[in-house]
């Protein structure tokens, strides 16, 4: 069985709209995170959630909306997608603060 | 800030050589380091982690040690081969709530 599980895990769409990418942990963890990985490979994180509640938001713009409706899910919900959103995004969890990462195999964002 | 510089690559190696990736560090306490690997078209996977001073991680062949003297934790093993083709990053975490990666240093291993 899969940890860390997102879908979708290729998505391609064009400027303008709205899309969702889901995520779901079975680990039994308390936090979760979301880190995007751009065109030169380079990764940081963009939000993280422990208990529901967020933690970590690193001036990610306004149109990216994390929701998390328990602690096994965390979805992220981009608005008015644009070129530069183009990336692939890691859905990750821990058991707590300060514990091991593991991540989920990617959501592949195409923005045409 | 918390910072990871990691050697530019590609790295290209002959199969059974040896390899070495440098990752050096910057940091105000004690973090735990971590080194991540990526396979083309696939995820992150969790390759090997150290949490103290001269503690060594190890994995599928692949170790690395913690040395806070130099902060740095390279990447080493005695003998690739083809299927260790992939992006390896260097990571760390200082008990926040993040992990701070390196850019990631791209491998190329040929028969």
């Amino acid at each position: 069985d899969t940890a860390v599980s997102q879908t979708p895990k290729y998505l391609v769409t064009q400027m303008g709209n709205d899309k969702s990418i889901k995520c779901e942990q079975n680990l039994g963890h308390d936090t979760m995170y979301w880190y995007k990985q751009d065109s030169k490979k380079f990764l940081k994180i963009m939000f993280s959630y422990n208990n529901k509640e967020l933690i970590i938001n690193e001036t990610v713009p306004n149109r990216f909306s994390p929701k998390s409706p328990d602690k096994a899910h965390l979805n992220l919900h981009i608005n008015s997608l644009e070129l530069g959103d183009s990336a692939v995004y890691f859905c990750a969890s821990s058991q707590a603060q300060g514990y091991t990462i593991y991540f989920g195999e990617g959501s592949w964002l195409t923005v045409v | 800030g918390d910072s990871v510089t990691q050697m530019e690559g590609p790295v290209t190696l002959s199969e059974e050589a040896f390899l070495t990736i440098n990752c050096t560090y910057t940091a105000t306490g004690y973090p735990s380091l971590f080194w991540y690997v990526q396979y083309p078209g696939e995820g992150l996977q969790l390759l090997l982690k150290a949490t103290k001073a001269d503690d060594k991680g190890s994995n599928k062949g692949f170790e690395a040690t913690y040395r806070k003297e130099t902060t740095s934790f390279h990447l080493e093993k005695g003998s690739v081969q083809v299927s260790d083709s992939a992006v390896y990053f260097c990571a760390l975490s200082e008990n926040t709530d993040k992990l701070i990666f390196g850019t990631g240093t791209r491998l190329q291993v040929f028969p």
